[in-house]
């Protein structure tokens, strides 16, 4: 049973330009949602994570946005630049439970 | 600091075989996560130790098992391999009840 989905599938974003990947999740016990950023041939780096009890969180460029009441979350990156070209992973855990849920993930692509 | 390292980077194997992949925590870290990630997916947890004894287990089968050290290093162990293993293997560390898991680089498994 997939617990976390994930869109799109693959993206292609013009340099400058906002990237926005979306997650749903079906577990209401799942209280932990960080993205994890993939590149080819390296394990998955955390980017950023947040809780439920706030509805945004940023750091730098990244931001998530969190609805609980429609049980979704997303990542926006904003002024992509090619860098950001990676594999990007939405999860889910219950608090203080590390066992992480995946997302399927979605491959991002900014073009110059 | 040192990150979490893994070895072998690759392997192969012909179907039938066994495997064993190595993990190196986080320094400080003591709590040990393995995951499986198929090609095009995310990563799955397969199971997760700390202080040495095993603390929860994914959808897969016996003949994956594990171990960690007192030193919070650990092992995983993949008896009777079939085609379907290829993957690449990921550890995770982290420190108890803290969601943040920082994840090595990964063994690529092939099986043939």
């Amino acid at each position: 049973q997939q617990q976390v989905k994930q869109s799109p599938q693959s993206l292609i974003v013009q340099k400058g330009g906002i990237s926005i990947i979306n997650c749903a999740y079906e577990n209401t016990a799942f209280d932990y949602f960080p993205w994890y950023q993939q590149f080819p041939g390296k394990g998955p780096a955390l980017l950023i994570a947040i809780r439920p009890d706030v509805s945004e969180k940023k750091e730098g460029r990244f931001t998530i946005s969190f609805n609980k009441s429609a049980k979704q979350f997303s990542l926006h990156i904003m002024d992509s630049q090619p860098g950001d070209s990676a594999t990007y992973f939405c999860a889910a855990t219950p608090f203080g439970n590390e066992k992480l849920t995946f997302g399927t993930g979605t491959r991002l692509t900014i073009i110059p | 600091e040192t990150g979490v390292t893994q070895s072998p980077t690759h392997l192969i194997k012909t179907r039938g075989q066994q495997v064993t992949l190595r993990c190196s925590s986080q320094s400080g870290h003591n709590t040990v996560s393995w995951y499986q990630q198929a090609l095009g997916q995310g990563p799955q947890f397969i199971f997760q130790y700390y202080r040495e004894e095993e603390n929860g287990r994914g959808n897969f089968p016996p003949r994956f098992s594990g171990l960690q050290f007192p030193n919070y290093s650990s092992e995983l162990n993949v008896n009777a391999l079939e085609l379907d293993d290829s993957a690449l293997y990921l550890c995770a560390s982290s420190w108890t009840d803290q969601e943040t898991q920082y994840f090595g680089p990964g063994t690529r498994l092939l099986v043939l």
